[in-house]
């Protein structure tokens, strides 16, 4: 069975910096490639981010919202994918959540998501 | 980047029957075409994909159509657990965007 375990939200002040975990279960992370997609408080949903498969590369992309400040990796050895969050705004403040995207299709499977507060 | 719109942005419908959602993509996006349902406090869920692929489990009450820049979400037999925010969202180029949701409120 797949799944997809976030964690790593918390409260952090602006300019502070977080690192998100999505831990995958029931398949190779590698295989496919992984979203990251926001939702702030009563708002819609915000794809901010992608990382390829290995046979792609790792290579990313990103949302204009969070280029040059997130950072999408990947650790084959842990089977998981992770959100590198830097120079947080409090407009980044948002649910958190990684979802499965294989070739071919789109965010098949998504985690819980991950709650990121910025706030002084 | 494409911009995804979706009519109507709430609809209350009763138990029975059928509902269709509509989303329009500012520049043709071939069938590169999703849709989630989300309730509240929960995650997405994947209902459709390719604008009309069912994701697996996902009962054929759940239907889409279209091409281009106009598809269409429709449920059928609508039931009290069809109650939820559905959005569209589009995967042809970067950023992937989604529209702003509908809400369906089962009377």
């Amino acid at each position: 069975e797949v799944q997809l375990v976030e964690s790593g939200g918390g409260s952090v002040q602006p300019g502070g910096s977080l690192r998100l975990s999505c831990a995958a279960s029931g398949y190779i992370v590698s295989d496919h490639h992984m979203d990251w997609v926001r939702q702030a408080p009563g708002k819609g949903l915000e794809w901010i981010g992608r990382t390829r498969n290995k046979y792609r590369g790792y290579t990313t992309e990103y949302a204009a919202s969070v280029k040059g400040r997130f950072t999408i990796s990947t650790d084959e050895s842990q089977n998981s994918v992770y959100l590198q969050m830097n120079s947080l705004k409090t407009d980044d403040t948002a649910v958190y959540y990684c979802s499965r995207s294989p070739n071919g299709n789109i965010e098949d499977f998504w985690g819980q998501g991950t709650l990121v507060a910025v706030s002084s | 980047d494409i911009q995804m719109t979706q009519s109507p942005s709430s609809l209350s419908a009763s138990v029975g029957d059928r509902v269709t959602i509509t989303c329009r993509a500012s520049q043709g996006i071939d069938n590169s075409l999703a849709w989630f349902q989300q309730k509240p406090g929960k995650a997405p869920k994947s209902l459709i994909y390719g604008t009309s692929s069912l994701q697996s489990g996902v009962p054929s009450k759940f239907s889409g159509s279209g091409s281009g820049t106009d598809f269409t979400l429709t449920i059928s037999s609508l039931q009290p657990e069809d109650s939820a925010t559905y959005y569209c969202q589009q995967y042809i180029t970067y950023p992937f965007t989604f529209g702003p949701g509908t809400k369906l409120e089962i009377k």
